[in-house]
């Protein structure tokens, strides 16, 4: 069963670049069939989604972080990365991970890791 | 961006009766595929979102059939038929047709 796992340090200073990675494991990364998503939600608030990457190297970002939004996948690895730079107290949240299908009858959110909380505190 | 307004935002319900959660978009969720791309996702206390419903009315596989969708243009509606303990919770709805995707406040489902 595919399973992801977001990972990263959990502790990030003001103005400095969040970076984390998810890994894809009992499946693989590279079959092409999905989009890679990445989300965040602040302790007891809503969930916002921050963008999404493609191993073709397509990505789309939310217009609200898109200007220190960077995403990617490596397929060697099998995963896939999240940076997020010049960050501050209001980017203290879990970011989570998840898989979106490429085709219509799967173009929904069913796999989401369990997410990581970053906190933004020097 | 398409706003999701949620109605209501807390719900007690009796446990074995029904509960019914709302969500409007601001505007049509109709994809230029013809596809309504709205989801429902649950997350209980300390968890992951959890996909429910997708295309409106779509459950995914192993999700109990007491959760059900519907909706068309841009009002929809997620029903419980028969609220259980482990349905305790916040509800999403989800809209995936347009750029950026974006999410209802939430509704938060307690046992009365």
């Amino acid at each position: 069963q595919v399973q992801l796992q977001e990972s990263g340090p959990g502790l990030v200073k003001p103005s400095q670049t969040l970076s984390l990675i998810c890994t894809v494991s009992s499946g693989s990364i590279s079959s092409g069939n999905y989009y890679w998503s990445w989300f965040r939600q602040p302790a007891g608030k809503g969930l916002e989604w921050i963008g999404r990457s493609h191993i073709s190297g397509s990505t789309n970002y939310n217009p609200s972080l898109k200007s220190r939004v960077t995403m990617s996948v490596d397929t060697s690895k099998n995963h896939f990365s999240l940076k997020l730079s010049s960050v501050t107290a209001a980017d203290t949240a879990v970011y989570y991970c998840a898989r979106r299908g490429l085709s219509s009858g799967d173009w929904y959110f069913g796999l989401w890791g369990r997410g990581t909380l970053v906190t933004v505190s020097s | 961006d398409i706003v999701m307004t949620q109605t209501p935002l807390s719900s007690p319900v009796t446990l074995g009766q029904p509960a019914s959660i709302s969500c409007r978009s601001s505007q049509s969720l109709v994809h230029g595929d013809g596809n309504i791309y709205l989801s429902w996702l649950q997350q209980r206390p300390g968890q992951p979102p959890r996909l429910l419903i997708y295309k409106i009315s779509k459950r995914l596989s192993g999700v109990p059939d007491r959760f059900s969708g519907s909706g068309a243009g841009t009002d929809f509606t997620l029903k419980i038929s028969r609220v259980e303990a482990e349905d305790v919770g916040v509800y999403y709805c989800m809209q995936v047709t347009q750029f950026p995707y974006t999410f209802g406040q939430g509704t938060q489902l307690e046992i009365k």
